[in-house]
């Protein structure tokens, strides 16, 4: 079974430029994720898709970030002027939204953006 | 809220010794317990979940952790280091029907040849 895949692996930026990221999930996985991972630290929530809706993007910097997951498979998270301060590892992951209490999430590799 | 607390942030150990990496929850419910764990470069692997159900829970490659409701906490332990263990481990918590995880800080664990 192919795992999640995200792309690019690496990107190196200027501030002030944008930049996007995408994700395939898992087939079959209706929930998607997008993950911040700072240096040295355990990764953060941006956003929660369930199919196409967005339930939760209650931690997505909306001046800069944005996310859409057209059809409600691949999904693309975008930042429009990246800052300094945004290079980080995004991480996508997906589930299957069942009847467990809490569905395990599966990652993908990460994307590593650098802004300089 | 929901919150873990990993109380190291680098272990050390020889081959073939037993491991232990510490990890305290706060939950205001039964909350699900993960440790997953992260390769250089690699994506995010889970090891072993927990959810209510047997409290010694057995994960991959040799791991077990075990959920401790009166001391809160969720260690995660191996009998005997391998080479290939060496990677950066992360306790998880998220409450009942929430879909949040929340993660520690992590635990960078080296073994020694």
């Amino acid at each position: 079974e192919a795992g999640v895949v995200q792309s690019p692996r690496y990107k190196i930026i200027e501030k002030k430029q944008p930049v996007a990221f995408w994700c395939n999930p898992i087939s079959g996985h209706n929930t998607l994720y997008w993950y911040l991972q700072n240096l040295g630290q355990g990764p953060e929530l941006l956003i929660r898709y369930e199919n196409e809706e967005a339930v939760d993007d209650s931690q997505l910097p909306k001046d800069r970030f944005s996310a859409e997951r057209l059809k409600g498979v691949d999904s693309t998270l975008k930042i429009q002027p990246a800052e300094l301060g945004d290079s980080a590892v995004y991480l996508c992951a997906s589930s299957f939204r069942g009847s467990s209490s809490t569905d395990t999430q599966y990652f993908g590799p990460g994307t590593r953006l650098t802004v300089l | 809220a929901q919150s873990v607390t990993q109380l190291d942030s680098h272990v050390s150990v020889s081959e073939g010794t037993p491991v232990l990496l510490r990890c305290n929850y706060s939950s205001s419910y039964s909350p699900s317990l993960f440790w997953y764990v992260q390769h250089p470069n690699k994506g995010l692997q889970l090891l072993l979940k927990y959810t209510s159900a047997a409290t010694l829970v057995k994960g991959i490659n040799g791991f077990e952790a075990e959920f401790k409701k009166s001391e809160t906490s969720f260690h995660l332990t191996k009998p005997s280091a391998h080479m290939s263990d060496a990677a950066e481990y992360f306790c998880v918590v998220s409450d009942p029907g929430n879909e949040k995880l929340t993660f520690g800080t992590g635990t960078r664990l080296t073994i020694i040849p």
